[in-house]
């Protein structure tokens, strides 16, 4: 089983500001790589696919990129609402998820 | 876009099995196959398996080959996903969601989801 780390475990940013989500696979998934935004008592939303290619309607304040082993997630401008737990998803070989990683805008 | 509305919650005894329904509206039922991803209470997502009307089985994780079932009713373009012996560590909302078809398999990225079915595991 392809196992997915995600660092840092928690984030915490000023309004405004950039965080940058980092994902590591534990073997090579190529760009088969998906990332998702799961707020307070919600389904989790599809942000990011193939790495680096945004769902329908995520705004471009969101970006994917890596392939191989390690990927990033970058969300500019971060607004209230971008509060939430990201998570990274490997879909190589049937699907796991990375552990979370939980963003605070300060 | 597809949209799913899931079966409601569930309150189950140890020992038993559950079963719980995900109908999709709007597309083609065939263009696009269902899975199904689980959250414990406080935890991470895990992906239990999914299915597709064209592929002739459903796709399961490893962690629960034998005790779940998958399947679909094209007629009612509805899932189920069936799990036996259930313990408290069944005890999750479980989320249908569509995924795409790839070269005779799913490709496992989730879009859209559904609400969620919250499953309960007591005695």
């Amino acid at each position: 089983e392809t196992v997915m780390t995600q660092s840092p475990a928690t984030l915490s940013v000023s309004p405004g500001e950039r965080a940058t989500l980092y994902c590591r696979a534990s073997q090579r998934i190529s760009t088969n790589l998906a990332w998702y935004q799961q707020r307070p008592g919600q389904a989790p939303r599809l942000l990011i696919y193939a790495a680096s290619s945004r769902a329908t309607g995520i705004p471009a304040r969101f970006s994917g990129s890596g392939s191989g082993t390690d990927f990033s997630l970058t969300i500019t401008s971060l607004q209230s609402d971008d509060s939430a737990v990201y998570y990274c998803q490997q879909y190589n070989t049937g699907a796991t998820f990375g552990q979370g990683t939980r963003v605070e805008i300060k | 876009q597809v949209q799913l509305m899931q079966s409601g919650a569930e309150v189950i005894r140890p020992g038993s099995s559950v079963k719980v329904s995900c109908t999709a509206s709007g597309g083609s039922f065939r263009t696009y196959g269902l899975s199904w991803v689980r959250q414990a209470p406080g935890q991470g997502l895990e992906w239990v398996g999914g299915i597709s009307p064209l592929f002739e089985k459903p796709d399961y994780a490893q962690k629960f080959q034998g005790r779940v079932t998958i399947t679909a009713d094209e007629s009612t373009t509805t899932a189920y996903l069936e799990l036996d012996t259930v313990t408290s560590e069944d005890t999750a909302v479980y989320y249908c969601a569509t995924v795409n078809l790839g070269l005779g398999e799913l490709v496992h990225w989730f879009h859209p989801w559904g609400h969620g079915t919250p499953v309960t595991v007591s005695s």
